[in-house]
């Protein structure tokens, strides 16, 4: 089945500082989705993304889909110590079977 | 809505021991699965169901069954467990839908297997 690998695995930043994972495929991807697991939770939805080009605004943070449908990023401006966790995208695929990626575990120093 | 319950929280196994770890969810949804998350690993699908009375295997299945008789409830049985089977196990349910929709997680079960 189609996979997606997420860079990097881990980034440490100051407060204040911008922060950007990204999300690649080899393949076409229909759609992508976004979670966030702060640490000892469990996934929290974000957003979903479908179409090529697609850009998607949540207060500080920016979702994009490429145009070729093969990557997404998530970034973040300004961030701050609630951002603290593990950033997933995923493949949402036939019957909601999710793919993850292996995730983003972003850490930032007060 | 208490959304998607998952219990028991924490469980330590000994190696050959069987159990049932429950999933219940009130938002009356379609689809419901279980993955497994290994540390600096993304989760991983071990069993998945988009209705009642219908299951499938995704990408991990091999130890573990399942079985879907209501709506509501969606439990993981490991028949016989091994240290390999130690992780954290999501349930998740979603409402379905062909271009896909969110999948609401439960707080998750943090199983030992010694």
């Amino acid at each position: 089945g189609q996979q997606v690998m997420q860079i990097p695995q881990y980034q440490h930043v100051q407060e204040g500082e911008d922060f950007t994972t990204y999300c690649n495929s080899s393949t076409t991807l229909s759609n992508i989705q976004w979670y966030k697991q702060r640490p000892g939770g469990h996934p929290v939805f974000l957003i979903q993304l479908v179409k090529s080009g697609e850009v998607k605004k949540q207060k500080r943070l920016t979702f994009q889909f490429g145009e070729a449908k093969k990557n997404s990023s998530l970034h973040i401006t300004a961030t701050q110590t609630t951002d603290v966790g593990t950033y997933f995208c995923a493949l949402n695929n036939a019957g909601n079977m999710l793919t993850f990626g292996g995730g983003t575990r972003l850490m930032v120093k007060p | 809505n208490a959304g998607v319950t998952q219990t028991p929280k924490f469980q330590v196994l000994k190696t050959g021991q069987s159990m049932t770890l429950q999933c219940a969810q009130d938002m009356n949804h379609e689809y419901m699965s279980w993955y497994r998350q290994d540390p600096g690993m993304g989760l991983r699908l071990i069993h998945y169901s988009v209705g009642a009375g219908i299951t499938d295997q995704g990408e991990v299945p091999n130890g573990y069954n399942v079985s879907r008789s209501t709506t509501e409830d969606f439990p993981l049985r490991l028949l016989s467990a091994a240290p390999s089977q130690t992780s954290v196990y999501f349930c998740a349910s979603s409402p379905g839908g062909i271009m896909g929709t969110e999948a609401f997680f439960g707080q998750g079960t943090r199983l030992t297997v010694v």
